[in-house]
């Protein structure tokens, strides 16, 4: 079975630095997407950014890339020149590519930013 | 935001009680989606539903019954539930079934007394 595990429960960056967080994935497949999602307190989930397997360039969108190394099942999301607005739950995602409704999710890291 | 509406956005219920969660989505998607979001687990898918159609049941207990009138309207019907079915209950829409995006409305959060 394909499981999603992110080993930080809580991270904590300084503003404008910063952080990293980790996910780490199992799967026999060789074609899968993984997302990032952000979840701020109260406020609807959003999608970060997505990588395609397939695809050996790790994916950004602006201050947000990751490092996705296939070989390790390793998926990280670093987020550069952290904002107060970062703060939030934030979600790693898996979903096969040959069946859609293999959709998997982490327990997800709650980012805090101090000032 | 205001993409993917649910409501109620809060609801205590008894063990006993029948009550439905409602999700709207005004994206023109197709495809529309139930999670569970428990405190500190992975989100669980629940039910998939593509062109109205349901295309999966992740072994969801039958005290869950999800409806889909139309491709911009998704409910769950939920009656003699648990106390351990108290979580934040997530409604998703994508453009089309295996879309890369999800949105995500705001969700319900459930109590079960």
């Amino acid at each position: 079975a394909q499981t999603v595990t992110q080993s930080q429960p809580e991270m904590s960056v300084q503003e404008a630095e910063t952080v990293t967080l980790s996910c780490t994935y199992d799967t026999s497949e060789s074609d899968y997407y993984l997302f990032w999602y952000k979840q701020p307190p109260s406020r609807q989930m959003i999608l970060v950014i997505r990588q395609e397997a397939y695809k050996q360039q790790n994916a950004t969108e602006n201050r947000f890339s990751v490092n996705f190394q296939k070989a390790a099942k390793s998926f990280s999301l670093k987020i550069s020149d952290s904002q107060l607005g970062d703060a939030a739950m934030y979600f790693c995602a898996y979903r096969s590519a040959r069946n859609n409704n293999d959709m998997r999710f982490g327990a997800g890291t709650r980012l805090t930013v101090k000032p | 935001e205001t993409g993917v509406t649910q409501t109620p956005r809060h609801l205590v219920m008894g063990m006993t009680n029948k009550k439905s969660l409602k999700c709207e989505q005004h994206l023109g998607h197709n495809a529309m989606y139930w999670y569970k979001q428990s405190a500190k687990k992975p989100l669980e898918l629940m039910f998939v539903y593509n062109f109205k159609e349901q295309t999966e049941n992740n072994s969801v207990p039958s005290r869950f019954s999800p409806e889909c009138p139309n491709s911009s309207h998704l409910f769950l019907h939920l009656h003699t539930l648990q106390p351990e079915d108290s979580a934040l209950y997530l409604c998703a829409s994508s453009q089309v079934f295996g879309s890369y995006e999800q949105y995500f409305g705001p969700g319900t959060r459930l109590t079960v007394t």
